[in-house]
């Protein structure tokens, strides 16, 4: 298994462009979540979705939208992206409320 | 969802000394989880314990909690360079998927 595959690695964006974030599981993990990392922070929710079709708000939602057509793949979409979103960014999935968390290698956004 | 908020903020020890940490939440929970991160990785899994549990190994980690008064603790043993990472609880609330981080505890082991 590969467990969660996020793309692309690195990304660079100036403000008011947009561009999709990538994440698939292959673990058949119904719960899949993004957050993202500002330096020396901890993890902020963005947004989470607990099976196919079904998605919720994290702590800071503004700006990003989601989608989960499959039960595979968790897309993180920026609008129009700015400074503040400058970050990095994690995908995580889990089997179920009692199972760990199983995070990718996140994604480095620098909006300039 | 709430966030478990870590203690200390930082820790620096020596090579082969112990090291804990402690973490402590606010409402009732279905079980709590230690994480590691590595500099600019993903975190990964250490531990979890449920609610109905006290005390808990995993080789050189030890994991205590205390529903009463809302606190949980990571004891890592003997503690090796390679340990150097941030460590983050979460706490999952009853009911609730969504599992939120505070700021962690960064821990330095000097070798």
């Amino acid at each position: 298994n590969a467990g969660v595959t996020q793309t692309p690695k690195f990304q660079v964006l100036k403000t008011g462009q947009s561009m999709t974030l990538q994440c698939a599981q292959d673990m058949n993990h119904e719960y899949m979540s993004w957050y993202r990392q500002d330096p020396g922070m901890g993890l902020r929710l963005i947004h989470y979705s607990v099976g196919a079709g079904i998605t919720d708000q994290g702590e800071v939602p503004n700006g990003y939208n989601v989608s989960r057509s499959t039960t595979e793949d968790f897309p993180l979409r920026l609008l129009s992206a700015a400074p503040s979103q400058t970050s990095v960014y994690f995908c995580a999935s889990m089997k179920g409320v009692n199972s760990p968390l199983h995070f990718g290698n996140g994604t480095r956004l620098t909006v300039t | 969802s709430q966030q478990g908020e870590e203690d200390p903020q930082a820790l620096s020890i020596q090579e082969g000394e112990n090291a804990t940490m402690n973490c402590s939440y606010k409402t009732s929970i279905n079980n709590l989880q230690w994480y590691r991160q590595n500099s600019g990785r993903g975190l990964v899994h250490l531990i979890l314990i449920r609610s109905n549990e006290r005390e808990k190994h995993s080789g050189r980690l030890r994991v205590t909690l205390d529903t009463s008064k809302k606190s949980s603790s990571l004891l890592i043993t003997a503690s090796r360079a390679a340990d150097t990472a941030s460590y983050f609880c979460a706490p999952r609330d009853t009911g609730r998927r969504a599992l939120t981080f505070g700021s962690g505890t960064r821990l330095q082991v000097q070798p």
